[in-house]
């Protein structure tokens, strides 16, 4: 059973471009959510967060979205830089299983220049 | 500060066999955590160690074990390998693990072939 699903395997935009992916999860329980940035041969490495407290959450060019109603949130990266190509995931976890993220299965960015 | 450190790099073994993988995380961090990731199937949780003890489990069979050291480096063993264990070890280290607010730090990873 797939808690958390990123349904776009793929993203191409060019560059200067917004780049929007998304993810919907299925555990109501689940009340934090991050994005993590993977590029090959290297392990992921942390991009934003957001609590399911707050509907936004921006840091510079990225911005994160949650609807926690639809279970839906969403990465923003405006405006998209060719060094942004790279597999995103998206995670989530609740209060009482801290040290364990369920992650998406990534899609992959590429940002065309 | 040095990052997580994983060893091997890269691993072949064959099926049958057993494998273990290293975890150095980062100084300070005494929560170790590891994950498998495979194609279409992203990262999944195996479990996560604490002060030398299992905290947490995902959902995979016993053949997948790990251990926690006093000075917080982790092991991971999978015994009687199987073709379908090939995947890309992580490992991600933070302070305690305690907070939803704590980053989880990933090595980059041991990739296990198996033949």
């Amino acid at each position: 059973d797939q808690q958390v699903k990123q349904n776009s395997p793929s993203l191409s935009v060019q560059e200067g471009r917004i780049s929007i992916l998304n993810c919907d999860y299925t555990n109501s329980m689940f009340d934090y959510f991050l994005w993590y940035k993977k590029y090959p041969a290297e392990g992921p490495t942390f991009l934003i967060s957001i609590s399911s407290i707050k509907d936004k959450n921006e840091d510079g060019r990225f911005t994160v979205f949650l609807n926690k109603s639809a279970k839906h949130l969403s990465l923003h990266i405006v405006p998209s830089q060719p060094g942004d190509s790279a597999v995103y995931f998206c995670a989530a976890t609740d209060s009482g299983n801290t040290g364990k993220l369920i992650f998406g299965q990534g899609t992959t960015l590429q940002v065309k220049p | 500060k040095a990052g997580v450190t994983q060893t091997p790099r890269y691993l072949i073994k064959t099926r049958g066999q057993q494998v273990t993988l290293s975890c150095s995380p980062i100084s300070g961090h005494r929560s170790v955590s590891w994950y498998q990731q495979t194609p279409g199937q992203g990262l999944q949780f195996l479990f996560e160690y604490f002060s030398e003890t299992q905290r947490n489990k995902g959902n995979f069979p016993g053949r997948f074990s790990g251990r926690q050291f006093s000075n917080s480096r982790s092991e991971m063993n999978v015994s009687t390998l199987e073709l379908g264990d090939s995947a890309l070890y992580l490992c991600a280290s933070s302070r305690a693990g305690t907070a939803l607010e704590e980053k989880l730090f990933f090595g980059s990873g041991t990739q296990l072939s198996v033949l």
